[in-house]
């Protein structure tokens, strides 16, 4: 059973439009992250947060923004959305420090943008 | 060239069949090796992970790191249908808060 819960699961949404996919915890995790996945593609991480109002871009370039205002959410907005951001967006949380505390992943955000 | 390659098959195999999956990397600072599965429409799972050179052994699952040639791999025995999924490696350094490095994942499939 998931702990950590994305939604939408699917979004089809026409260019520049905002759009915000939701992440929620229920671990009471510090760590949380933002992925973008490709098909036969590593995962790419887009930010990070190590806590409430901490939030950093990772090593993907990204137009999106995210935000930490409580610790189990940790949404992430896209203001004009285009074609080039269709993919599958997996959120991810942990304990710290990372190399004691697995990754727990939610099912993702499958995003189209037509 | 990325700093982890991995073989994205697919690799289809029969039923009961021993699985090799493989990882390279070019980084020899990487400290910490994992493998996460992933079944289709589902986010990854960590499967099994590892500080240090050597095996280690989960049921039918054994992770092997071969630090000296850059080179990890994921030992599936018994192998079953079940098993079918993408199989994802991922490292990191020991001091990084937040940085893995992942593979391409591998498609497997078991044929029943």
């Amino acid at each position: 059973e998931a702990d950590i819960y994305q939604t939408p699961r699917y979004l089809v949404i026409g260019t520049g439009k905002k759009i915000t996919l939701e992440c929620s915890q229920t671990m009471g995790h510090d760590k949380m992250y933002w992925y973008q996945q490709d098909p036969g593609m590593e995962l790419h991480l887009i930010h990070y947060s190590y806590g409430v109002n901490s939030t950093e871009k990772g090593d993907l370039s990204s137009e999106s923004t995210v935000s930490r205002i409580r610790t189990e959410h940790f949404p992430l907005t896209l203001e004009s959305a285009r074609p080039s951001h269709t993919s599958q967006y997996l959120c991810a949380s942990s304990r710290q420090p990372l190399t004691d505390s697995p990754l727990h992943f939610g099912n993702g955000t499958r995003l189209t943008v037509t | 060239q990325k700093e982890v390659e991995q073989d994205p098959g697919p690799l289809s195999v029969p039923e009961g069949a021993i699985v090799s999956l493989n990882c390279t990397y070019s980084n020899s600072a990487f400290q910490y090796f994992m493998w996460y599965r992933q079944y289709s429409r589902k986010g990854p799972e960590l499967l099994m992970y590892t500080y240090s050179s050597g095996n280690k052994e989960d049921g039918r699952f054994t992770a092997q790191v071969d630090k000296s040639s850059k080179y990890i791999s994921l030992f599936i025995r018994d192998s079953q249908p079940s098993d079918s999924a993408t199989y994802l490696c991922a490292m990191s350094l020991m001091d990084s808060n937040y940085q893995l490095i992942w593979g391409a994942g591998t498609k497997l499939i078991i044929k029943p």
